[in-house]
């Protein structure tokens, strides 16, 4: 089955330490993206990646790293989790034709203390 | 990228057609309309998209304004499981797929 995986789906962590939210997806799709949707706000859009190596900027990316060694991983990493960083998380990917459709994840939702 | 405005909530009788609005008066001529949804809080779900010509799939048919600057979702026959948040969002065909969020339309389909 054609799917984006993320995990945890769920995680309470405190400031400070340092996590790692994975993302895979197994359609062999080159573009993957990790957005945050916080209430009142809609999702965001915090890095993507174009292709392995690739990676640049969203709208919101302060407080994340991300990194593409392999085509289908996509982990975005906090080194140092701050309660503002408590949201829900999505990871989407895209083929690279055709109409331009995300895949989402099903989510993972962080709480910072 | 062009901003939409959708109305806050709407409602719909099970088994009627949900007929969902969306202003994009901004849009310019290379940039598409999406149309997603969101369940509770599963990830987004794509139903459509189109650039200039009415478009039709088993979930959904859009129907955009010849002078684009608004669109309809229109869902055929709703059912309970159509409750959702729907985002209408205007893309560029651009590489990076970012699109951009509103806040959608809360859509709950009365039995």
């Amino acid at each position: 089955e054609a799917q984006v995986t993320q995990n945890p789906r769920y995680l309470i962590t405190v400031t400070g330490k340092k996590l790692t939210v994975t993302c895979s997806q197994n359609m062999n799709h080159e573009y993957m993206s990790w957005y945050r949707q916080d209430p009142g706000l809609g999702l965001r859009q915090i890095y993507y990646s174009m292709n392995v190596e690739v990676t640049d900027k969203g709208d919101v990316p302060e407080g994340y790293k991300v990194s593409r060694k392999e085509k289908r991983n996509f982990p975005l990493i906090l080194e140092s989790p701050s309660p503002n960083q408590t949201s829900l998380y999505f990871c989407a990917s895209s083929p690279p034709r055709g109409t331009g459709e995300l895949f989402f994840g099903e989510g993972s939702r962080l709480t910072v203390l | 990228d062009a901003k939409t405005t959708q109305p806050p909530s709407m409602d719909c009788a099970e088994g009627r057609a949900a007929n969902l609005p969306c202003n994009h008066s901004t849009i310019s001529g290379n940039e598409y309309v999406y149309w997603y949804r969101q369940i509770h809080s599963q990830g987004p779900q794509y139903i459509i998209h189109g650039l200039k010509n009415n478009e039709t799939n088993e979930m959904a048919s859009l129907i955009i304004t010849e002078d684009r600057k608004s669109s309809t979702l229109i869902l055929p026959h709703a059912t309970l499981r159509d409750t959702a948040v729907y985002y209408c969002i205007v893309r560029n065909a651009g590489n990076n797929r970012k699109l951009i969020w509103g806040l959608g339309t809360s859509l709950a389909v009365n039995p």
